[in-house]
């Protein structure tokens, strides 16, 4: 079946650090990857998405390639700020297996000032 | 704004006793689901609609159902609740089963 494999957190970095959240999926299709984020108390919220092999999502300094080749979509940030504190899910939503999505484990990321 | 919308945040029930949690949306999508989400863990789908099709998860529990009356309303029932679903519940929507999901604040179960 399908699986998403997410860095595993937590992850703390200083203000403006460059961050790489690492994640590597299975799928039995071609799937549409997604990175979603989840601030305290609050339902998720997608921050990026590419639907095919080599998009590029992107979103407020957030990257994340869709590399089929080596089945992954990081998530990168060349400078993070205490805002971008959260815990940050990689998701793929395969159209081979009825659209289903199937989320990682989620990485939660501190940023200190 | 277009927005999913659930009902209460919180909720405190006691063991055994039946609660039901309510999620709206403004979107006009196809698609809702439910996912059940215990702390620093990932959100578990438990079932979702494709406009009237009901589609279960296999290890979803039979103490967990849904009605979707309408479009907009997507209700979760936990008829006998334990201790351990006591979690955050998200409903999320999307346009066809594919896209993007939104997802709604959430409402945080307390089993007593």
């Amino acid at each position: 079946g399908d699986s998403v494999t997410q860095m595993e957190g937590p992850v703390t970095l200083s203000e403006e650090a460059f961050l790489t959240i690492n994640c590597t999926y299975t799928a039995t299709g071609y799937p549409s990857l997604f990175w979603y984020v989840q601030y305290p108390g609050e339902g998720l919220q997608l921050l990026l998405k590419a639907t095919k092999a080599d998009d590029k999502g992107s979103n407020k300094g957030f990257e994340a390639t869709y590399r089929k080749e080596t089945t992954s979509f990081h998530l990168e940030k060349g400078s993070v700020q205490v805002s971008d504190s959260a815990v940050y899910f990689c998701a793929l939503s395969d159209r081979t297996n009825a659209g289903k999505s199937t989320f990682g484990d989620g990485t939660t990321l501190t940023v200190k000032p | 704004d277009a927005m999913v919308i659930q009902n209460p945040r919180y909720q405190v029930t006691q063991f055994g006793k039946p609660v039901t949690l309510s999620c709206s949306q403004t979107l006009n999508h196809n698609v809702m689901y439910w996912y059940q989400q215990k702390s620093s863990q990932a959100p578990k789908l438990l079932f979702h609609y494709y406009d009237k099709d009901f589609n279960n998860e296999a290890d979803t529990p039979d103490n967990f159902q849904s009605r979707r009356p309408n479009t907009s309303f997507c209700f979760l029932d936990i008829r006998s609740p334990g201790l351990g679903d006591a979690a955050m519940y998200l409903c999320a929507t999307s346009r066809g089963s594919t896209d993007t999901q939104y997802f709604g604040p959430g409402t945080r179960l307390t089993v007593l």
